[in-house]
């Protein structure tokens, strides 16, 4: 019953490969992130979608592409890994404006 | 610009000791929330509070309070007789009007209760 779920929890992939971070929300939220977490634990929104559209898109490389095939799921393809990749990488749902994100267990990923 | 605030990067206390953690925000917006999260070691991010800007009553759960002061944009949160269990990374966010609902954290206290 967990509320937001985001496998594979760890990732070990080489430069250069392709890999994709799967996302689900079973809490009827129409709001759902991509956050990511730097070595020094320091959290930064990527990428929002609201019901399926794309609401916010930060400076993020294009190598990076969210894609929402309904508004309970949000996946995260990354092309052509780099060693700058690695970081843990959060999903998350939030039900309307201002109210709290709850967030995944993290998908720990590291580039070698 | 920095929009929040944690000075205080890691802070050790010995078992049963109160700990204030610091956080201080930065918004042109009159309408905004403000959250706090926790990080255990185990690394999920387990939501503590919100509150909005309209809002600045204190409030207390458990152990846990919260002190919010609009006239220094400061959102602190206290942790009383603590124990073990609360060892984890600690952060404040803000959410602004005009943000799209996007979390601003701050880097975090790293907070370690020594037994």
């Amino acid at each position: 019953d967990t509320a937001v779920s985001q496998t594979p929890k760890y990732l070990v992939t080489q430069m250069g490969n392709d890999k994709s971070i799967k996302c689900e929300q079973n809490l009827g939220h129409d709001t759902m992130y991509w956050y990511k977490q730097d070595s020094k634990k320091f959290l930064k929104i990527m990428f929002s979608y609201n019901n399926k559209e794309l609401i916010i898109n930060e400076t993020v490389p294009n190598r990076f592409s969210p894609k929402s095939p309904d508004k309970a799921h949000l996946n995260l393809h990354i092309n052509s890994l780099e060693l700058g990749d690695s970081a843990v990488y959060f999903c998350a749902s939030s039900q309307e404006r201002f109210t709290e994100a709850f967030f995944g267990q993290g998908t720990r990923l590291t580039v070698v | 610009a920095q929009k929040v605030t944690q000075a205080q990067t890691e802070i050790s206390v010995v078992e049963k000791e109160d700990v204030t953690l610091d956080c201080v925000y930065e918004t042109r917006d009159t309408t905004y929330y403000l959250f706090w999260y926790k990080q255990p070691p185990s690394g999920e991010l387990v939501f503590l509070i919100r509150r909005n800007s309209f809002d600045e009553q204190n409030e207390i759960s458990g152990r846990y309070s919260w002190n919010f002061q609009k006239s220094t944009s400061s959102f602190n949160f206290t942790i009383t007789a603590s124990q073990v269990v609360d060892s984890a990374v600690y952060f404040c966010a803000l959410s602004e009007a005009g943000g799209n609902n996007r979390l601003a954290f701050g880097k975090g206290n790293q907070v370690v209760v020594i037994p």
